[in-house]
């Protein structure tokens, strides 16, 4: 079975632009998990999504917004950047009937100028 | 609030010299506990999930432990392929959501 992949793997972007992240979950996989990894912080959650539905949601501001598509393909989207929203971002998927088993891709490796 | 704490923060070892790696969580309604590995420039692989205290799991050279307050995960007789950074996480009951906590973290070098 193929594993999560993420688009891009690297993006560069300026202050204040936005920018789309693209995950494709494992096949059978309806379970979607974003997570923010940065050296100080660590992996913090940012969102969850379900059968296209956001199920929970992390303390990140109002720029940070997700969604799922019916084939569980996912995408998150960061609008306004800022210089502290360079970081690693981690898409995760899930089994069905093993849902806190989280398998990640990747990542995205975004920097902000 | 829930929190997962990991130590050392870095640990250098020998190849051969086994060792322990601490995870101690403060997680209300404690789901399971996760141990991954990732490796520089990598998304965290999946190595364990401990459900409840006294569970043991084992994997190669590796084996994670679980008690209420903690878990460990042990590393017998290391090799330098073992070197990389070792991340456990606890998930909090809440329904069907799958919010993981995350500690920050376990720098394993293992020399040769």
């Amino acid at each position: 079975k193929a594993g999560v992949t993420q688009t891009p793997r690297y993006l560069i972007k300026t202050r204040g632009q936005q920018v789309t992240l693209s995950c494709s979950p494992i096949s059978g996989h309806r379970s979607v998990s974003w997570y923010q990894q940065t050296p100080g912080q660590g992996l913090q959650f940012l969102f969850e999504y379900f059968s296209e539905t956001q199920r929970n949601k992390g303390n990140f501001p109002g720029r940070f917004s997700g969604r799922q598509f019916s084939n569980s393909r996912s995408e998150m989207n960061v609008s306004t950047l800022e210089l502290g929203d360079s970081a690693l971002y981690l898409c995760a998927s899930s089994p069905p009937l093993a849902t806190y088993e989280q398998y990640f891709g990747p990542g995205t490796r975004l920097t902000v100028t | 609030e829930d929190q997962v704490t990991q130590s050392p923060e870095a640990l250098r070892l020998q190849e051969g010299e086994s060792s322990s790696l601490n995870c101690s969580y403060t997680v209300s309604g404690l789901r399971g506990l996760f141990w991954y590995r990732q490796d520089p420039g990598k998304g965290p692989e999946f190595l364990f999930t401990l459900y409840s205290a006294g569970e043991e799991k084992e994997k190669e050279r590796l084996k994670a432990t679980l008690t209420k307050k903690e878990s460990f995960l042990h590393i017998t007789a290391p090799k330098p392929e073992d070197s990389a950074t070792y991340l456990c996480a606890a998930g909090r009951y809440g329904g069907a959501t799958n919010k993981l906590i995350f500690g920050t973290g376990t720098l394993l070098a293992v020399q040769p």
